[in-house]
Protein backbone atom coordinates (compact mmCIF):
# COMPACT_ATOMS: atom_id res chain seq x y z
CA UNK A 1 0.00 0.00 0.00
CA UNK A 2 0.98 3.43 -1.16
CA UNK A 3 1.71 6.36 1.97
CA UNK A 4 0.11 8.54 0.08
CA UNK A 5 -2.87 7.63 -2.76
CA UNK A 6 -4.49 10.00 -4.77
CA UNK A 7 -6.90 9.86 -7.43
CA UNK A 8 -4.61 9.90 -10.90
CA UNK A 9 -7.45 11.37 -12.65
CA UNK A 10 -7.74 12.96 -15.66
CA UNK A 11 -10.16 15.66 -13.99
CA UNK A 12 -11.74 17.28 -17.15
CA UNK A 13 -13.63 20.44 -16.10
CA UNK A 14 -14.95 23.47 -17.95
CA UNK A 15 -13.64 26.56 -16.78
CA UNK A 16 -15.19 28.17 -13.70
CA UNK A 17 -16.54 24.76 -12.68
CA UNK A 18 -15.61 23.59 -9.28
CA UNK A 19 -13.33 20.26 -8.38
CA UNK A 20 -12.35 18.73 -5.71
CA UNK A 21 -9.09 16.00 -5.45
CA UNK A 22 -9.16 13.64 -2.34
CA UNK A 23 -5.74 12.08 -0.73
CA UNK A 24 -5.66 9.60 1.69
CA UNK A 25 -1.91 8.65 3.79
CA UNK A 26 -1.37 5.68 6.03
CA UNK A 27 1.34 6.78 8.79
CA UNK A 28 -1.38 7.76 11.58
CA UNK A 29 1.97 9.98 13.25
CA UNK A 30 1.74 11.88 9.84
CA UNK A 31 2.86 15.58 11.14
CA UNK A 32 2.52 18.58 8.36
CA UNK A 33 0.81 18.27 5.20
CA UNK A 34 0.79 20.35 1.64
CA UNK A 35 -1.07 20.57 -1.53
CA UNK A 36 1.76 20.83 -4.25
CA UNK A 37 1.03 21.55 -7.89
CA UNK A 38 3.31 20.71 -10.78
CA UNK A 39 2.68 21.85 -14.57
CA UNK A 40 3.73 19.29 -17.26
CA UNK A 41 7.64 18.78 -17.24
CA UNK A 42 8.55 21.32 -14.55
CA UNK A 43 9.43 21.32 -10.76
CA UNK A 44 6.25 21.12 -8.25
CA UNK A 45 5.79 23.82 -6.05
CA UNK A 46 3.88 24.79 -3.06
CA UNK A 47 0.21 25.67 -3.35
CA UNK A 48 -0.42 25.40 0.35
CA UNK A 49 0.00 23.92 3.64
CA UNK A 50 -2.95 22.03 4.72
CA UNK A 51 -4.38 22.55 8.81
CA UNK A 52 -6.61 20.86 10.86
CA UNK A 53 -9.29 23.39 11.01
CA UNK A 54 -9.27 23.84 7.64
CA UNK A 55 -7.64 26.94 5.73
CA UNK A 56 -8.63 28.59 2.65
CA UNK A 57 -6.59 30.81 -0.38
CA UNK A 58 -8.53 32.75 -2.66
CA UNK A 59 -10.36 29.76 -5.15
CA UNK A 60 -8.45 27.37 -2.77
CA UNK A 61 -9.39 25.41 -0.05
CA UNK A 62 -7.22 22.17 1.67
CA UNK A 63 -9.58 20.17 4.61
CA UNK A 64 -7.43 17.98 6.42
CA UNK A 65 -9.43 15.36 8.49
CA UNK A 66 -7.05 13.38 10.75
CA UNK A 67 -9.17 10.84 12.56
CA UNK A 68 -9.81 9.23 8.64
CA UNK A 69 -6.57 10.34 7.39
CA UNK A 70 -7.56 11.87 4.67
CA UNK A 71 -7.12 15.72 2.80
CA UNK A 72 -9.12 17.16 0.18
CA UNK A 73 -8.20 20.58 -2.09
CA UNK A 74 -11.46 22.39 -3.43
CA UNK A 75 -10.96 24.20 -5.96
CA UNK A 76 -13.39 27.00 -6.88
CA UNK A 77 -14.22 28.67 -10.36
CA UNK A 78 -11.59 26.89 -12.15
CA UNK A 79 -9.44 28.81 -14.46
CA UNK A 80 -7.51 27.75 -17.76
CA UNK A 81 -4.42 28.32 -15.99
CA UNK A 82 -5.30 26.13 -12.85
CA UNK A 83 -4.14 22.79 -15.38
CA UNK A 84 -1.81 21.01 -13.75
CA UNK A 85 -0.56 18.25 -11.65
CA UNK A 86 -1.81 18.35 -8.11
CA UNK A 87 0.19 16.24 -5.55
CA UNK A 88 -0.77 15.87 -2.11
CA UNK A 89 2.65 15.84 0.58
CA UNK A 90 2.80 13.96 4.10
CA UNK A 91 5.90 14.83 6.08
CA UNK A 92 6.73 12.76 9.17
CA UNK A 93 10.22 14.00 10.48
CA UNK A 94 11.74 15.28 8.13
CA UNK A 95 10.38 12.76 5.55
CA UNK A 96 7.87 14.38 2.96
CA UNK A 97 6.19 11.46 0.95
CA UNK A 98 4.57 12.96 -2.49
CA UNK A 99 1.51 11.32 -3.88
CA UNK A 100 1.52 10.49 -7.56
CA UNK A 101 -0.80 13.30 -8.20
CA UNK A 102 -4.42 14.34 -9.55
CA UNK A 103 -4.01 15.70 -13.12
CA UNK A 104 -6.45 18.47 -13.74
CA UNK A 105 -7.47 19.88 -17.16
CA UNK A 106 -9.92 22.85 -17.12
CA UNK A 107 -11.31 23.05 -21.06
CA UNK A 108 -12.86 26.76 -22.27
CA UNK B 1 17.68 34.46 -10.02
CA UNK B 2 17.92 32.65 -6.16
CA UNK B 3 16.84 29.27 -5.34
CA UNK B 4 17.96 25.67 -6.41
CA UNK B 5 20.12 25.12 -9.71
CA UNK B 6 20.39 21.30 -10.58
CA UNK B 7 22.88 20.57 -13.35
CA UNK B 8 22.75 18.89 -16.05
CA UNK B 9 19.55 19.29 -17.22
CA UNK B 10 19.46 16.23 -19.66
CA UNK B 11 21.92 13.39 -19.27
CA UNK B 12 22.24 9.98 -21.16
CA UNK B 13 24.90 7.15 -19.29
CA UNK B 14 25.84 3.92 -20.40
CA UNK B 15 25.12 0.92 -17.76
CA UNK B 16 27.75 0.75 -15.35
CA UNK B 17 28.98 4.13 -15.48
CA UNK B 18 28.80 6.78 -12.52
CA UNK B 19 27.99 10.33 -12.46
CA UNK B 20 27.41 13.42 -10.14
CA UNK B 21 24.51 15.13 -10.50
CA UNK B 22 24.85 18.95 -8.90
CA UNK B 23 22.30 21.09 -6.66
CA UNK B 24 23.39 24.09 -5.35
CA UNK B 25 21.14 27.10 -3.56
CA UNK B 26 21.85 30.19 -2.38
CA UNK B 27 19.53 30.64 -0.07
CA UNK B 28 21.29 29.67 3.69
CA UNK B 29 18.46 26.71 3.43
CA UNK B 30 19.81 24.21 6.29
CA UNK B 31 17.76 21.23 4.82
CA UNK B 32 18.41 19.69 1.39
CA UNK B 33 16.96 16.75 -0.07
CA UNK B 34 17.01 15.14 -3.22
CA UNK B 35 13.96 13.40 -4.74
CA UNK B 36 13.50 10.87 -7.86
CA UNK B 37 9.96 10.96 -10.05
CA UNK B 38 8.96 7.88 -12.11
CA UNK B 39 5.78 7.68 -14.08
CA UNK B 40 2.88 6.77 -11.92
CA UNK B 41 4.87 6.99 -8.68
CA UNK B 42 5.56 10.26 -7.17
CA UNK B 43 8.34 11.80 -6.10
CA UNK B 44 10.39 9.61 -3.91
CA UNK B 45 13.28 10.41 -1.20
CA UNK B 46 16.29 9.26 -2.09
CA UNK B 47 18.65 11.02 0.49
CA UNK B 48 18.54 14.56 2.59
CA UNK B 49 20.10 16.60 4.89
CA UNK B 50 18.92 18.46 7.60
CA UNK B 51 23.22 20.74 7.55
CA UNK B 52 26.44 20.10 6.41
CA UNK B 53 28.29 17.61 7.29
CA UNK B 54 24.57 15.23 8.32
CA UNK B 55 23.30 13.03 5.64
CA UNK B 56 20.53 10.31 6.02
CA UNK B 57 18.84 8.22 3.83
CA UNK B 58 15.56 8.18 2.67
CA UNK B 59 12.83 5.93 0.89
CA UNK B 60 15.17 4.39 -2.04
CA UNK B 61 18.77 5.44 -1.06
CA UNK B 62 20.08 1.99 -2.80
CA UNK B 63 22.66 2.98 -5.55
CA UNK B 64 23.27 6.43 -4.49
CA UNK B 65 25.43 8.45 -2.35
CA UNK B 66 25.77 12.22 -1.08
CA UNK B 67 27.74 14.50 0.85
CA UNK B 68 27.40 18.03 2.07
CA UNK B 69 30.42 19.70 2.80
CA UNK B 70 28.80 23.05 2.59
CA UNK B 71 25.29 24.64 3.03
CA UNK B 72 25.18 25.54 -0.35
CA UNK B 73 26.09 22.23 -2.26
CA UNK B 74 24.46 18.61 -1.92
CA UNK B 75 25.38 17.01 -4.86
CA UNK B 76 24.12 13.40 -5.80
CA UNK B 77 26.64 10.58 -6.85
CA UNK B 78 25.28 7.43 -9.18
CA UNK B 79 27.98 4.36 -8.35
CA UNK B 80 27.34 2.65 -11.45
CA UNK B 81 24.27 3.38 -13.11
CA UNK B 82 21.70 0.77 -13.46
CA UNK B 83 18.81 1.42 -16.25
CA UNK B 84 16.37 1.26 -13.17
CA UNK B 85 17.97 4.65 -12.05
CA UNK B 86 16.25 5.96 -15.26
CA UNK B 87 14.47 8.97 -13.77
CA UNK B 88 13.79 12.70 -12.81
CA UNK B 89 15.43 13.75 -10.50
CA UNK B 90 15.06 17.18 -8.38
CA UNK B 91 16.86 18.31 -5.56
CA UNK B 92 15.05 20.71 -3.32
CA UNK B 93 15.57 22.63 -0.05
CA UNK B 94 13.86 24.32 2.78
CA UNK B 95 14.85 26.51 6.05
CA UNK B 96 13.23 23.24 7.59
CA UNK B 97 12.42 19.37 6.44
CA UNK B 98 9.42 19.79 8.34
CA UNK B 99 8.25 21.42 5.07
CA UNK B 100 6.05 23.90 6.93
CA UNK B 101 8.09 27.12 4.94
CA UNK B 102 7.84 25.02 1.44
CA UNK B 103 10.22 23.57 -0.25
CA UNK B 104 11.96 24.98 -3.27
CA UNK B 105 12.71 22.37 -6.20
CA UNK B 106 15.26 22.20 -8.74
CA UNK B 107 13.86 22.25 -12.38
CA UNK B 108 15.23 18.45 -12.49
CA UNK B 109 17.51 16.32 -14.09
CA UNK B 110 16.60 13.93 -16.54
CA UNK B 111 18.99 10.56 -17.15
CA UNK B 112 18.19 7.86 -19.17
CA UNK B 113 20.45 4.86 -18.49
CA UNK B 114 20.91 2.02 -21.81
Amino acid sequence: RKEVEQDPGPFNVPEGATVAFNCTYSNSASQSFFWYRQDCRKEPKLLMSVYSSGNEDGRFTAQLNRASQYISLLIRDSKLSDSATYLCVVNYNNDMRFGAGTRLTVKP
Amino acid sequence: NAGVTQTPKFQVLKTGQSMTLQCAQDMNHEYMSWYRQDPGMGLRLIHYSVGAGITDQGEVPNGYNVSRSTTEDFPLRLLSAAPSQTSVYFCASSYSGTGVYGYTFGSGTRLTVV
